[in-house]
């Protein structure tokens, strides 16, 4: 138990769906992260929070639409993915200032 | 290009053998983070150095920073099983931001 946690663990969804993953912490912290984790890939980040505020778009389709309503939740919204769009998609936090990340365990996301 | 650079990138061993695994970059590190992923769950923190030469333990795990701060390695001793996994390094640079960058990582296997 990292503190971080994401639901759901496993997601399939067809190509016109629209779907959310959620990722929520208890660790106070004020950053929070969505990574793409692919196949024989290294970790990709997609996108940075710190206090609700977006600082970091890693040039990310328009297909997935982050949403921070505040320091503690965090959502990806998802709408008309493509089969390449499956993978392992993890949410991490810290505390500004301080690179240890703590990670959920992830949703692993397929699209068909 | 990869900020940090992880070898091996596979390593497959018996039980009760060491081995040392490598993460190198070009760029000086403020702080440099190891973690262990298991398959379909999100990575887990093991260490943060942060200090030139500095060698942390944890049990069987050895971890040292090199003394310019742009390389680390971890070694472990007399590898058991359960140490099977995805080996981690991230780090931030210096006067850079503090969103975690990872490498590649090290798929480690460990044979009873």
């Amino acid at each position: 138990e990292t503190g971080v946690t994401q639901t759901p663990r496993h997601l399939v969804m067809g190509m016109t769906n629209k779907k959310s993953l959620k990722c929520e912490q208890h660790l106070g912290h004020n950053a929070m992260y969505w990574y793409k984790q692919s196949a024989k890939k290294p970790l990709e980040l997609m996108f940075v929070y710190n206090f609700k505020e977006q600082t970091e778009n890693n040039s990310v389709p328009s297909r997935f639409s982050p949403e921070c309503p505040n320091s503690s939740h965090l959502f990806l919204h998802l709408h008309t993915l493509q089969p390449e769009d499956s993978a392992l998609y993890l949410c991490a936090s810290s505390n500004g200032g301080n690179t240890e990340a703590f990670f959920g365990q992830g949703t692993r996301l397929t699209v068909v | 290009t990869q900020l940090l650079e992880q070898s091996p990138q596979f390593l497959s061993i018996q039980e009760g053998e060491n081995l040392t695994v490598y993460c190198n970059s070009s760029s000086v590190f403020s702080s440099l983070q190891w973690y262990r992923q298991e398959p379909g769950e999100g990575p887990v923190l093991l260490v943060t150095v942060v200090t030139g030469g500095e060698v942390k333990k944890l049990k069987r795990l050895t971890f040292q920073f090199g003394d310019a701060r742009k390389d680390s390695s971890l070694h472990i001793t007399a590898a058991q099983p359960g140490d099977t996994g995805l080996y981690l390094c991230a780090g931030a640079t210096s006067g850079g931001s503090y969103i975690p960058t990872f490498g590649r990582g090290t798929s480690l296997i460990v044979h009873p």
